[in-house]
């Protein structure tokens, strides 16, 4: 079936630098695509999202890249602080038929050494 | 800054019994979801709730599941017997009306052992 998928489990980065999680998707009809944040303990955090008519999307130190041709999604994460170790998921969402849910990949542990 | 609750933050309970997970949605969001999350794995959609009555739900959602917005603030997760595979994180969450159907507000979510 049709899953949304991360490449590595695992990213380790030093503070300050910046930081590029990828995904892999393969459901071409998906509207949105989007990050989330997940800190341990908590549920997950929005963080950024495209729609799928778009390539690039920017937030604070954020940028979510979408290529569609190869239907592959970034997070890059700039100027990497202790607070950005957490585990990211992307995820998309399909709305046709009155869909509303969103699927979620495996996520990556992102983890900010000093 | 409003956020979704739920309680409690971890349920015991013997397979075959019932469970009640409970969530207030922030009080203006009119969309109202339930996830789950088995430990280590990856956030999955189980249902998703608008104007009283179920718009969406999953594989994962069969009859064991029930959903009910018995009032006007709470939003509940009833599994009838559960088993021992339920045993997990459930996250709710829920979306401002007119918003993007992403931006989803998580609560903490309910951890689920079932023995």
């Amino acid at each position: 079936g049709e899953s949304v998928g991360l490449h590595l489990p695992t990213l380790s980065v030093q503070e300050g630098d910046n930081s590029i999680i990828n995904c892999a998707y393969s459901n071409s009809a998906s509207d949105y695509f989007i990050w989330y944040k997940q800190e341990s303990g908590k549920g997950p955090q929005f963080i950024i999202d495209i729609r799928s008519n778009m390539d690039k999307r920017q937030g604070q130190r954020v940028t979510v890249l979408l290529n569609k041709t190869v239907k592959h999604l970034s997070l890059q994460i700039a100027a990497t602080q202790p607070g950005d170790s957490a585990v990211y998921f992307c995820a998309e969402q399909y709305s046709g038929g009155g869909a509303d849910g969103l699927t979620f990949g495996k996520g990556t542990h992102l983890i900010i050494q000093p | 800054e409003p956020e979704v609750t739920q309680t409690p933050s971890h349920q015991v309970t013997q397979m075959g019994q019932e469970v009640i997970l409970r969530c207030v949605p922030i009080s203006n969001h009119l969309y109202f979801y339930w996830y789950r999350q088995i430990l280590g794995q990856k956030v999955e959609f189980l249902v998703s709730f608008y104007n009283n009555e179920i718009s969406e739900k999953s594989e994962i959602f069969d009859d064991q599941f029930s959903v009910e917005r018995p009032d006007g603030s709470n939003f509940t997760l009833k599994i009838r017997s559960t088993k021992l595979e339920d045993s997990a994180m459930y996250f709710c969450a829920s979306r401002a009306p007119g918003r993007s159907n992403t931006e989803a507000f998580f609560g903490q979510g309910t951890r689920l052992t079932v023995v």
